[in-house]
């Protein structure tokens, strides 16, 4: 049973670029969270979708956008790339049902130069 | 606006020894509250799970209580081993209307654990 799986594994990326980030739940999950980690710091939300839909939101700018797809897969994108965007990120999945354990993937690295 | 705090950026402790570590927040009413592990490079792995009715949990050589009055939860490994050294995290969460409360946890920043031989 594979877990969340996550690429690309690294990537590096030019200031003002666009970047795509591809997410693969836990079978059996539905919901797909995306976070960002800056080095030292702890995981932040950036948003969350169940049935194809964004269902939270974090606290960040319209160029993080994102999708999910039928199958449950997700895509983060990432507009007009900042040198400040380079982290750790993350996506996780869960069952929808509350109570339920998260699931993270190995992650992303992105670097922005 | 809301806060989390872990005591202390990083433990230094010998094997064999009990290992506590402290996560305190404000300005929030989590319905529960998680710990991860993560290792250097490595997505966060959960440990424990406990409700804001739960004061207790335990997995193995692990325990975390909640205690929401103090707005603060402490996790403990006892018999730390080497290979228990890690980063920690404390997350909290709280349940949406539409059932889904897993995603949108606020994490703290970490409390790097050293276990010494």
């Amino acid at each position: 049973d594979a877990g969340v799986t996550q690429s690309p594994t690294h990537l590096i990326k030019t200031r003002g670029q666009q970047v795509t980030l591809r997410c693969s739940p836990k079978s059996g999950h539905d919901t797909v969270s995306w976070y960002q980690q800056a080095l030292g710091q702890g995981p932040q939300f950036i948003f969350q979708y169940y049935e194809e839909e964004e269902r939270q939101r974090g606290n960040f700018p319209d160029r993080f956008s994102g999708h999910q797809f039928p199958n449950y897969s997700s895509e983060l994108n990432v507009n007009a790339l900042l040198l400040g965007d380079s982290a750790l990120y993350l996506c996780a999945s869960s069952f929808i049902q509350s109570g339920n354990t998260i699931y993270f993937g190995e992650g992303s690295w992105l670097t922005v130069v | 606006s809301q806060k989390i705090e872990q005591n202390s950026e990083a433990l230094n402790i010998q094997e064999g020894k009990t290992a506590t570590l402290t996560c305190n927040y404000t300005n929030y009413s989590p319905a529960y509250l998680q710990w991860y592990r993560q290792d250097p490079g490595r997505g966060p792995v959960f440990l424990l799970l406990i409700r804001e009715n739960e004061k207790e949990k335990r997995k193995e050589r692990l325990k975390v209580t909640f205690d929401t009055t103090l707005k603060q939860s402490l996790f403990h490994i006892t018999a730390s081993q080497p290979a228990d050294s890690a980063t920690y995290l404390c997350a909290l969460g709280a349940d949406m209307g539409y059932g889904g409360s897993q995603g949108n946890l606020i994490f703290g920043k970490g409390t790097k654990l050293s276990v010494k031989p």
